[in-house]
């Protein structure tokens, strides 16, 4: 079975500051992470993906993220925060044992303060 | 290329009906999944078809059915519907390619259904 935790279902940041928000995952093999931004009304879209590749992965819009197996982490990161990046944002695992299903975390809206 | 699609978008039903939500995949994937997103909360997986079969299922009563058609098409059904399965349902694609590759689930923008 796996699990995923996002800590802070809401974070703040002024434009132009470090977005951080923080995903651990539980997985008894190994996993293949992502995160997911949903904007108000819409489905989800992918930022990027660990598939047991580089450890740090960049993915779209400037954001980027680091697999830590010691740490069972997967936090998303962007140096510049930009009002267009106030969204939803899901962390997800996935394994290939379970066909392929992803378990999401409950997500954390961003919100960025001019 | 169109992504995938879904209809109806919104879908208002009362307690005891019955729904059906439908879902088109990405051009040229032939698996589908389905989600269930409470408000505030993450998508839930309900299910997987793939070959016109169900091949994994989430924690979800039997109430939640579905269907895969020969264009790789899918159908949620749901019966019995209680105040609590108001939500955004997610259909998501894939083209499943062997048992050692991931590839990307591509998901469509939501039916959202309210129970009265």
């Amino acid at each position: 079975a796996q699990s995923v935790t996002q800590l802070g279902s809401h974070v703040s940041v002024s434009e132009g500051a470090l977005v951080l928000l923080r995903c651990n995952y539980s997985s008894s093999v190994p996993p293949y992470l992502f995160w997911y931004v949903q904007y108000p009304n819409q489905g989800l879209q992918l930022l990027l993906k660990y598939t047991s590749a580089a450890t740090l992965v960049k993915g779209i819009n400037g954001f980027e993220a680091e697999f830590k197996k010691s740490e069972t982490s997967f936090h998303l990161t962007k140096p510049s925060a930009h009002m267009s990046d106030a969204a939803e944002y899901f962390c997800a695992v996935s394994t290939l044992g379970s066909a392929r299903q992803l378990t999401f975390g409950s997500g954390t809206q961003l919100t960025v303060l001019p | 290329d169109a992504g995938v699609t879904q209809s109806p978008t919104h879908l208002i039903k009362t307690r005891g009906q019955q729904v059906t939500l439908r879902c088109s995949p990405k051009s040229g994937h032939d698996t589908v999944s389905w989600y269930q997103q409470a408000l505030g909360q993450g998508p839930q997986f309900i299910f997987q078809y793939y070959e016109e079969e169900e091949r994994q299922r989430g924690n979800f009563p039997d109430r939640f059915s579905g269907h895969q058609f020969p264009n790789y098409s899918s159908e949620l059904n749901v019966n019995a519907l209680l105040l609590g399965d108001s939500a955004l349902y997610l259909c998501a694609s894939s083209l499943r390619q062997g048992r050692t590759t991931y590839n990307e689930q591509f998901f469509g923008p939501g039916t959202r259904l309210t129970v009265l």
